[in-house]
């Protein structure tokens, strides 16, 4: 059964340094693997979404990288700002799944201090 | 805008007392799914769907049901809510069911007490 982990539960940094979140995964065998961001009371916003053909994927001051056989993927934001603190969440979708079913961490909590 | 509505977002119930939740889209997705996240548990999917009048259980089924009767709406109905069922309730919907590499967009998300 795939289990997704994000590690650490929750982040704390001041304005400008640059924010490394973590995701591991316990089955390789999926399609692809998204992020997301989640607002109180505004639902997840899809940030990027890697293909696990690919090793990494760009928008912006976030990358997002994977490295399939050691089921791990980070995030990285560069350069942060108080308007990037949210809930970071991690997604796979496993590979034999029905559906568009994704499997998702607990989410690493971030605030960016000014 | 395109978007995924749900209505209510917050709702205060007792034991026992049918409700549902809707979910519409109008993005003309064929897929749509119901999540519920707990904390210590993150998202579990509920119920899904492929398209009109087919639906299929999630991870969590118990306790709830949904219809398919139109392409942009996807209830989630609560027949006896219990107050195991309190939580946070994400509706998401995606062009297709997953055939091609495709994000989800979701709901701003229901939050349910059930006392």
């Amino acid at each position: 059964k795939q289990e997704v982990t994000q590690i650490p539960a929750a982040l704390s940094v001041p304005e400008g340094e640059n924010l490394v979140l973590n995701c591991s995964f316990t089955d390789s065998a999926i399609y692809n693997l998204q992020w997301f961001r989640q607002d109180p009371g505004k639902g997840l916003t899809s940030l990027l979404l890697i293909q696990s053909s690919q090793r990494e994927q760009t928008s912006g001051r976030l990358n997002a990288s994977l490295d399939k056989s050691s089921g791990r993927s980070t995030l990285y934001i560069a350069a942060s700002q108080p308007g990037d603190s949210a809930t970071y969440l991690c997604a796979v979708r496993p590979l034999l799944a029905a559906g568009n079913k994704l499997t998702f961490g607990g989410g690493t909590r971030v605030l960016v201090k000014p | 805008e395109a978007q995924v509505t749900q209505n209510p977002r917050y709702l205060i119930t007792v034991t026992g007392k049918k409700l549902t939740v809707t979910c519409s889209q109008n993005m003309n997705h064929e897929y749509m799914s119901w999540y519920r996240q707990d904390p210590g548990l993150g998202l579990r999917q509920i119920y899904y769907s492929m398209n009109v009048e087919v639906t299929d259980k999630g991870d969590v089924p118990e306790g709830y049901k949904v219809s398919r009767k139109e392409k942009r709406n996807f209830p989630l109905i609560l027949e006896s809510p219990s107050p195991n069922q309190t939580s946070l309730y994400f509706c998401a919907s995606s062009l297709y069911g997953g055939l091609f590499q495709e994000t989800q967009y979701f709901g701003p998300g229901t939050r349910l007490l059930v006392l």
